[in-house]
Protein backbone atom coordinates (compact mmCIF):
# COMPACT_ATOMS: atom_id res chain seq x y z
CA UNK A 1 0.00 0.00 0.00
CA UNK A 2 0.83 3.73 -0.25
CA UNK A 3 0.82 6.91 1.79
CA UNK A 4 2.01 10.25 1.57
CA UNK A 5 2.54 12.63 4.22
CA UNK A 6 3.26 16.46 3.79
CA UNK A 7 4.70 18.03 7.05
CA UNK A 8 3.27 21.46 7.11
CA UNK A 9 0.30 22.25 6.15
CA UNK A 10 1.29 26.39 5.60
CA UNK A 11 4.55 27.27 4.74
CA UNK A 12 5.64 31.00 4.94
CA UNK A 13 8.34 32.47 3.16
CA UNK A 14 9.83 35.82 2.30
CA UNK A 15 10.18 36.80 -1.22
CA UNK A 16 13.35 35.26 -2.76
CA UNK A 17 14.03 33.18 -0.34
CA UNK A 18 14.06 29.42 -0.67
CA UNK A 19 11.20 27.36 -0.74
CA UNK A 20 11.22 23.85 1.00
CA UNK A 21 7.60 21.93 0.96
CA UNK A 22 8.34 18.08 2.75
CA UNK A 23 7.04 15.26 1.37
CA UNK A 24 7.07 11.83 2.89
CA UNK A 25 5.88 8.70 1.47
CA UNK A 26 5.43 4.86 2.10
CA UNK A 27 5.36 2.50 -0.76
CA UNK A 28 5.52 -2.07 -0.85
CA UNK A 29 6.25 -0.86 -4.98
CA UNK A 30 9.05 1.25 -6.57
CA UNK A 31 6.86 4.44 -6.39
CA UNK A 32 6.06 7.30 -8.93
CA UNK A 33 6.02 10.38 -7.50
CA UNK A 34 4.35 13.84 -8.29
CA UNK A 35 4.16 17.06 -7.29
CA UNK A 36 0.92 19.58 -8.30
CA UNK A 37 0.27 23.22 -7.43
CA UNK A 38 -3.58 24.22 -7.16
CA UNK A 39 -4.32 28.03 -7.65
CA UNK A 40 -7.92 28.72 -6.27
CA UNK A 41 -10.59 27.21 -7.51
CA UNK A 42 -8.63 25.77 -10.63
CA UNK A 43 -7.57 21.83 -11.01
CA UNK A 44 -3.81 20.56 -10.09
CA UNK A 45 -1.31 20.67 -12.68
CA UNK A 46 2.00 19.09 -12.95
CA UNK A 47 5.06 20.79 -11.38
CA UNK A 48 7.29 17.66 -11.82
CA UNK A 49 7.07 13.67 -11.08
CA UNK A 50 9.69 10.83 -10.92
CA UNK A 51 9.52 7.81 -12.33
CA UNK A 52 12.72 6.32 -11.58
CA UNK A 53 15.39 7.85 -13.73
CA UNK A 54 17.31 10.48 -12.61
CA UNK A 55 16.83 11.40 -8.73
CA UNK A 56 16.82 14.74 -9.08
CA UNK A 57 14.00 15.81 -11.16
CA UNK A 58 13.44 19.38 -12.59
CA UNK A 59 9.98 20.90 -12.90
CA UNK A 60 8.37 23.56 -14.08
CA UNK A 61 8.53 27.55 -12.99
CA UNK A 62 11.87 26.85 -11.06
CA UNK A 63 10.65 23.68 -8.93
CA UNK A 64 12.74 21.02 -8.70
CA UNK A 65 12.66 18.08 -6.12
CA UNK A 66 15.11 15.22 -5.11
CA UNK A 67 14.53 11.15 -4.44
CA UNK A 68 15.78 9.95 -1.70
CA UNK A 69 15.22 6.13 -1.36
CA UNK A 70 16.62 5.87 2.26
CA UNK A 71 14.61 8.54 3.61
CA UNK A 72 11.49 7.82 1.67
CA UNK A 73 11.17 11.73 0.56
CA UNK A 74 10.47 13.68 -2.44
CA UNK A 75 10.89 17.43 -0.97
CA UNK A 76 10.07 20.27 -3.23
CA UNK A 77 12.37 23.14 -3.47
CA UNK A 78 12.85 26.38 -5.03
CA UNK A 79 16.07 28.57 -4.88
CA UNK A 80 14.17 31.87 -4.92
CA UNK A 81 10.17 32.42 -4.04
CA UNK A 82 8.11 34.58 -6.45
CA UNK A 83 4.64 36.32 -5.55
CA UNK A 84 2.92 34.21 -7.64
CA UNK A 85 4.19 30.54 -5.78
CA UNK A 86 1.36 31.46 -3.40
CA UNK A 87 -0.58 28.04 -4.08
CA UNK A 88 -1.76 24.75 -2.57
CA UNK A 89 0.92 22.21 -3.38
CA UNK A 90 -0.19 18.24 -3.19
CA UNK A 91 2.63 15.49 -3.45
CA UNK A 92 1.00 11.97 -4.93
CA UNK A 93 2.21 8.95 -5.01
CA UNK A 94 1.19 6.14 -7.91
CA UNK A 95 1.83 2.57 -7.52
CA UNK A 96 2.41 2.60 -11.55
CA UNK A 97 -1.03 1.62 -12.48
CA UNK A 98 -3.89 3.56 -11.81
CA UNK A 99 -3.80 3.88 -7.75
CA UNK A 100 -2.85 7.40 -6.92
CA UNK A 101 -2.59 9.13 -3.27
CA UNK A 102 -2.57 12.32 -2.49
CA UNK A 103 -1.11 14.15 0.67
CA UNK A 104 -3.23 16.71 2.41
CA UNK A 105 -1.47 19.35 1.00
CA UNK A 106 0.99 22.33 1.96
CA UNK A 107 -0.62 26.22 1.45
CA UNK A 108 2.61 28.40 0.19
CA UNK A 109 2.60 32.23 0.98
CA UNK A 110 4.71 34.52 0.31
CA UNK A 111 5.67 37.63 2.15
CA UNK A 112 6.99 40.69 0.14
CA UNK B 1 0.65 15.99 -22.14
CA UNK B 2 -3.09 15.58 -21.88
CA UNK B 3 -5.39 18.19 -21.77
CA UNK B 4 -8.60 17.78 -19.71
CA UNK B 5 -11.54 20.14 -19.88
CA UNK B 6 -14.43 20.47 -17.37
CA UNK B 7 -17.81 22.15 -17.54
CA UNK B 8 -19.23 23.74 -16.45
CA UNK B 9 -16.76 25.40 -13.97
CA UNK B 10 -19.27 26.79 -11.46
CA UNK B 11 -22.94 25.99 -10.88
CA UNK B 12 -25.20 26.76 -8.47
CA UNK B 13 -28.66 25.10 -8.28
CA UNK B 14 -31.61 24.43 -5.70
CA UNK B 15 -31.76 21.50 -3.50
CA UNK B 16 -33.65 18.60 -5.30
CA UNK B 17 -32.74 19.25 -8.72
CA UNK B 18 -29.86 17.08 -10.48
CA UNK B 19 -26.66 18.36 -12.35
CA UNK B 20 -24.49 17.10 -14.36
CA UNK B 21 -20.60 17.46 -15.04
CA UNK B 22 -19.00 16.80 -17.92
CA UNK B 23 -15.05 15.98 -18.58
CA UNK B 24 -13.34 15.85 -21.61
CA UNK B 25 -10.03 14.94 -22.87
CA UNK B 26 -9.19 16.86 -25.54
CA UNK B 27 -6.29 15.50 -27.30
CA UNK B 28 -5.98 12.11 -25.35
CA UNK B 29 -8.07 8.83 -25.53
CA UNK B 30 -8.84 8.22 -21.67
CA UNK B 31 -9.28 4.50 -21.18
CA UNK B 32 -9.44 5.57 -17.05
CA UNK B 33 -10.85 9.13 -16.02
CA UNK B 34 -11.12 9.85 -12.08
CA UNK B 35 -13.57 11.71 -10.16
CA UNK B 36 -12.26 13.31 -7.08
CA UNK B 37 -14.05 16.13 -4.62
CA UNK B 38 -12.15 18.60 -2.43
CA UNK B 39 -13.75 20.44 0.55
CA UNK B 40 -12.39 23.69 1.76
CA UNK B 41 -8.76 23.26 2.46
CA UNK B 42 -8.96 20.08 2.22
CA UNK B 43 -7.16 17.68 0.16
CA UNK B 44 -8.57 15.73 -2.85
CA UNK B 45 -11.18 12.87 -1.66
CA UNK B 46 -11.40 9.89 -4.68
CA UNK B 47 -15.05 9.42 -5.70
CA UNK B 48 -14.87 6.64 -8.35
CA UNK B 49 -12.80 5.62 -10.92
CA UNK B 50 -14.32 5.59 -14.44
CA UNK B 51 -13.57 2.87 -17.09
CA UNK B 52 -14.62 4.02 -20.69
CA UNK B 53 -17.43 1.27 -21.47
CA UNK B 54 -17.81 -0.22 -18.09
CA UNK B 55 -19.53 0.51 -14.77
CA UNK B 56 -17.65 3.16 -12.65
CA UNK B 57 -15.75 2.14 -9.38
CA UNK B 58 -16.52 3.61 -6.73
CA UNK B 59 -15.06 4.07 -3.59
CA UNK B 60 -16.17 3.11 -0.19
CA UNK B 61 -18.70 5.43 1.18
CA UNK B 62 -19.49 6.83 -2.03
CA UNK B 63 -23.26 6.48 -2.97
CA UNK B 64 -23.23 5.03 -6.74
CA UNK B 65 -26.88 6.31 -7.18
CA UNK B 66 -26.55 9.28 -6.02
CA UNK B 67 -23.28 10.54 -7.77
CA UNK B 68 -24.17 8.72 -11.54
CA UNK B 69 -21.05 8.16 -13.80
CA UNK B 70 -20.73 7.59 -17.53
CA UNK B 71 -18.10 7.17 -19.40
CA UNK B 72 -19.62 6.46 -22.71
CA UNK B 73 -16.45 7.48 -24.85
CA UNK B 74 -13.06 7.96 -24.85
CA UNK B 75 -12.74 11.72 -24.60
CA UNK B 76 -16.22 12.34 -22.63
CA UNK B 77 -17.31 11.22 -18.65
CA UNK B 78 -20.13 12.61 -16.70
CA UNK B 79 -20.33 13.35 -13.37
CA UNK B 80 -24.96 13.87 -12.33
CA UNK B 81 -25.36 14.69 -8.63
CA UNK B 82 -28.75 13.16 -8.31
CA UNK B 83 -31.61 15.14 -6.01
CA UNK B 84 -28.35 17.38 -5.03
CA UNK B 85 -28.57 18.78 -1.27
CA UNK B 86 -26.65 21.71 0.46
CA UNK B 87 -24.37 18.96 1.49
CA UNK B 88 -23.61 18.26 -1.70
CA UNK B 89 -21.97 21.41 -2.29
CA UNK B 90 -18.39 21.11 -3.02
CA UNK B 91 -15.81 21.47 -5.85
CA UNK B 92 -15.64 17.92 -8.26
CA UNK B 93 -12.53 17.92 -10.30
CA UNK B 94 -11.80 14.92 -12.90
CA UNK B 95 -9.03 13.54 -14.10
CA UNK B 96 -7.05 11.50 -16.31
CA UNK B 97 -4.51 9.18 -16.59
CA UNK B 98 -2.06 8.33 -18.85
CA UNK B 99 -1.27 4.83 -18.86
CA UNK B 100 1.93 5.36 -20.78
CA UNK B 101 3.68 7.87 -18.28
CA UNK B 102 1.82 6.98 -15.56
CA UNK B 103 0.47 10.89 -14.93
CA UNK B 104 -2.66 12.12 -14.14
CA UNK B 105 -4.67 15.05 -15.89
CA UNK B 106 -6.59 17.21 -14.26
CA UNK B 107 -9.82 19.41 -15.35
CA UNK B 108 -10.40 22.99 -14.46
CA UNK B 109 -12.92 21.63 -11.69
CA UNK B 110 -16.36 22.27 -10.93
CA UNK B 111 -17.87 23.90 -8.36
CA UNK B 112 -21.12 23.47 -7.05
CA UNK B 113 -23.53 25.44 -4.76
CA UNK B 114 -26.57 23.65 -3.84
CA UNK B 115 -29.06 26.40 -2.13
Amino acid sequence: AQSVTQLGSHVSVSEGALVLLRCNYSSSVPPYLFWYVQYPNQGLQLLLKYTSAATLVKGINGFEAEFKKSETSFHLTKPSAHMSDAAEYFCAVSDRGNQFYFGTGTSLTVIP
Amino acid sequence: GAVVSQHPSRVICKSGTSVKIECRSLDFQATTMFWYRQFPKQSLMLMATSNEGSKATYEQGVEKDKFLINHASLTLSTLTVTSAHPEDSSFYICSVLDSITGELFFGEGSRLTVL
